[in-house]
């Protein structure tokens, strides 16, 4: 079975700093990985995704992500972080047996602070 | 485009009462939907999950159900709620997936305080 693993629950950053919010996930079968933010009391928004090709994924507002298969990792950076940035961050991971189903990390909840 | 509504968007029930959250999808045919919880500081456990029209499945053994009466709507329900159930709940529709995996799309959630 499929679990995900989110190595920091909390982690504080100055603006403009550099940020990495670390995933580990473990998997008998080909995985496809994902990492979505959660702003406060809202659902939560797709940043980027790996299902195959380039290890090092791109997405939205500035996030990058390297898929690592020998470290089971799918760690998540930002080379300058704004104060914007400030949400919760959910690492997932695709449930197999079809039906996308994601299993889902506990979530590691990035404060930017001026 | 595709938009994904639920509401209520907050709910306040006292134990034992009966529940009734609702999503919909529009823009999209034939979706899988999918309802999770949020407990307070805790990631995401998914409750249920429909691949059509009746067809649920239950991944979390508990005193909530689910039903998809439309295609596109999901609602989740409780005939008697308890103190556990409080929590953020989010519906999420996904495409037919046809050879690899699509990410979720998520509504903007209720949320549910139980008395």
């Amino acid at each position: 079975a499929q679990s995900v693993t989110q190595l920091d629950s909390q982690v504080p950053v100055f603006e403009e700093a550099p940020v990495e919010l670390r995933c580990n996930y473990s998997s008998s079968v080909s995985v496809y990985l994902f990492w979505y933010v959660q702003y406060p009391n809202q659902g939560l928004q797709l940043l980027l995704k790996y299902l195959s090709g380039s290890t090092l994924v791109k997405g939205i507002n500035g996030f990058e992500a390297e898929f690592n298969k020998s470290q089971t990792s799918f760690h998540l950076r930002k080379p300058s972080v704004h104060i914007s940035d400030t949400a919760e961050y959910f690492c997932a991971v695709s449930g197999g047996g079809g039906y996308n189903k994601l299993i889902f990390g506990a979530g590691t909840r990035l404060a930017v602070h001026p | 485009s595709q938009t994904i509504h639920q509401w209520p968007a907050t709910l306040v029930q006292p134990v034992g009462s009966p529940l009734s959250l609702e999503c919909t999808v529009e823009g999209t045919s034939n979706p899988n939907l999918y309802w999770y919880r949020q407990a307070a500081g805790r990631g995401l456990q998914l409750l249920f999950y429909s691949v059509g029209i009746g067809q649920i499945s239950s991944e979390v053994p508990q005193n909530l159900s689910a039903s998809r009466p439309q295609d596109r709507q999901f609602i989740l329900s409780s005939k008697k709620l308890l103190l556990s159930d409080s929590g953020f709940y989010l519906c999420a529709w996904t495409r037919l997936a046809l050879s690899s995996y699509n990410e979720q799309f998520f509504g903007p959630g209720t949320r549910l305080t139980v008395l």
